[in-house]
């Protein structure tokens, strides 16, 4: 199957600074990825939808001035989180679909672990 | 919110046997997948069944989809060890930016 990259795997970082998380498609192009947020022993709720060369679309109640989201090619996004606080610490994992012969498959990144301190 | 309601939430069973998750959806869809997530890692894709499809197979797993009563079930036969891991029914509508909604995970164990 198709191969999805995050960088880091894990993040600490004090409070009040910024954490950019990056997602690659490795061996397809992703024209969509997404962004989940996964706190322990619960799903994954969709934060934002990422489409290149425009702005993400967010779901309900997500910060967008606080997450910020760029999808600068076909196989990048980057999901910011700015002003990092404590209540941020989170497993966030990316993923981007695979919609060449409209098979809709949806690969994901291993996830980043961020802590804020 | 999510969509899919996993059955049940935790399955505990000896290595060998078999393990059946099921999975409610609420609204039309237009495939539904399985996901596995071993703890603290990222989701690896099972399978996925197109609405039109109400069987498939892949090596130990088998999917079934009945789309009259909106649920799939995820069939893993001859269970190993390496199964325990929390298994997500996942679904989308619509085009190519349609959002994929998870349900809440099946947290299956195997006993050795």
């Amino acid at each position: 199957g198709a191969v999805v990259s995050q960088h880091p795997s894990w993040v600490i970082c004090k409070s009040g600074t910024s954490v950019k998380i990056e997602c690659r498609s490795l061996d397809f192009q992703a024209t969509t990825m997404f962004w989940y947020r996964q706190f322990p022993k619960q799903s994954l709720m969709l934060m934002a939808t990422s489409n290149e060369g425009s702005k993400a679309t967010y779901e309900q109640g997500v910060e967008k001035d606080k997450f910020l989201i760029n999808h600068a090619s076909l196989t990048l996004s980057t999901l910011t989180v700015t002003s990092a606080h404590p209540e941020d610490s989170s497993f966030y994992i990316c993923s981007a679909r695979d919609v060449e012969g409209g098979s809709y498959e949806q690969y994901f990144g291993p996830g980043t672990r961020l802590t804020v301190t | 919110s999510q969509q899919g309601e996993e059955d049940p939430q935790a399955l505990s069973i000896q290595e060998g046997e078999n393990a059946t998750m099921n999975c409610s959806y609420k609204t039309s869809i237009n495939n539904l997948q399985w996901y596995r997530q071993n703890s603290g890692r990222g989701l690896v894709h099972l399978i996925l069944i197109r609405s039109n499809e109400r069987e498939k197979h892949s090596g130990r797993l088998r999917v079934t989809l009945d789309t009259s009563k909106k649920s799939s079930s995820l069939l893993i036969t001859a269970s190993r060890a390496a199964d325990t891991a929390s298994y997500f029914c996942a679904t989308t509508f619509g085009g190519a930016n349609s959002k994929l909604t998870f349900g809440k995970g099946i947290t299956l164990s195997v006993r050795p």
